[in-house]
């Protein structure tokens, strides 16, 4: 079975601040990794996804997170944040292989600050 | 969106009555999947389908239904709606070794 926590519901940043957001994932077999991102009163966007390839993956809009097996994490980072990012972003597990279903963390939005 | 459209966007409903959601699909994908969403929760699975007329349950299963007489389509019925089946519903796709997960757009659904 697969699981995924992100720890905490809102996230504050100022503009051109840093963004991190955590997720640590448990799961029986090696597992794909995802993050999402939702504007207001849209659907789900992939903004990234680990699939056991490179442990540091690379997504669209600047953002990236690393894969650590050891700490069953797939934190995402930003250098820089702008105010276009602010949004809600899920970080997703499934397990490796096949058809599979998604398992989302509960979510984190993130403001971003002028 | 990959080609997934969501009916009807928005829906105000009473308790009691009947609710059907539609899942239209046109990238024929074999699986597809029915989440609900709601603050402090994420997203959380319904129902979903591995083909026509294979449906399974998802972790809140409970006062939902599902169908899937084609391909193209997989309906989402709220046999006697709550309130607490208040939600923004999201239908997507399987995920696969070579396809993305993609999300419909949502159904905001409200029963008062």
């Amino acid at each position: 079975a697969q699981s995924v926590t992100q720890l905490g519901s809102h996230v504050s940043v100022s503009e051109g601040a840093l963004v991190l957001l955590r997720c640590n994932y448990s799961s029986s077999v090696p597992p794909y990794l995802f993050w999402y991102v939702q504007y207001p009163n849209q659907g789900l966007q992939l903004l990234l996804k680990y699939t056991s390839a490179a442990t540091l993956v690379k997504g669209i809009n600047g953002f990236e997170a690393e894969f650590k097996k050891s700490e069953t994490s797939f934190h995402l980072t930003k250098p820089s944040a702008h105010m276009s990012d602010a949004a809600e972003y899920f970080c997703a597990v499934s397990a490796k292989g096949g058809s599979e279903k998604l398992v989302f963390g509960k979510g984190m939005k993130l403001t971003v600050n002028p | 969106d990959a080609g997934i459209t969501q009916s009807p966007r928005h829906k105000v409903t009473e308790t009691g009555t009947p609710v059907t959601l539609r899942c239209h699909q046109t990238e024929n994908h074999r699986y597809m999947y029915w989440y609900r969403q709601d603050p402090g929760h994420g997203l959380r699975l319904i129902h979903y389908s591995y083909g026509v007329k294979d449906t399974d349950k998802g972790e809140v299963s409970d006062g939902y239904s599902v169908s899937r007489s084609k391909t193209e389509d997989f309906l989402l019925t709220l046999e006697s709606a709550t309130s607490s089946q208040t939600s923004v519903y999201f239908c997507a796709n399987g995920l696969t070794w070579d396809t993305e997960a993609f999300f419909g757009q949502g159904t905001r659904l409200t029963v008062v």
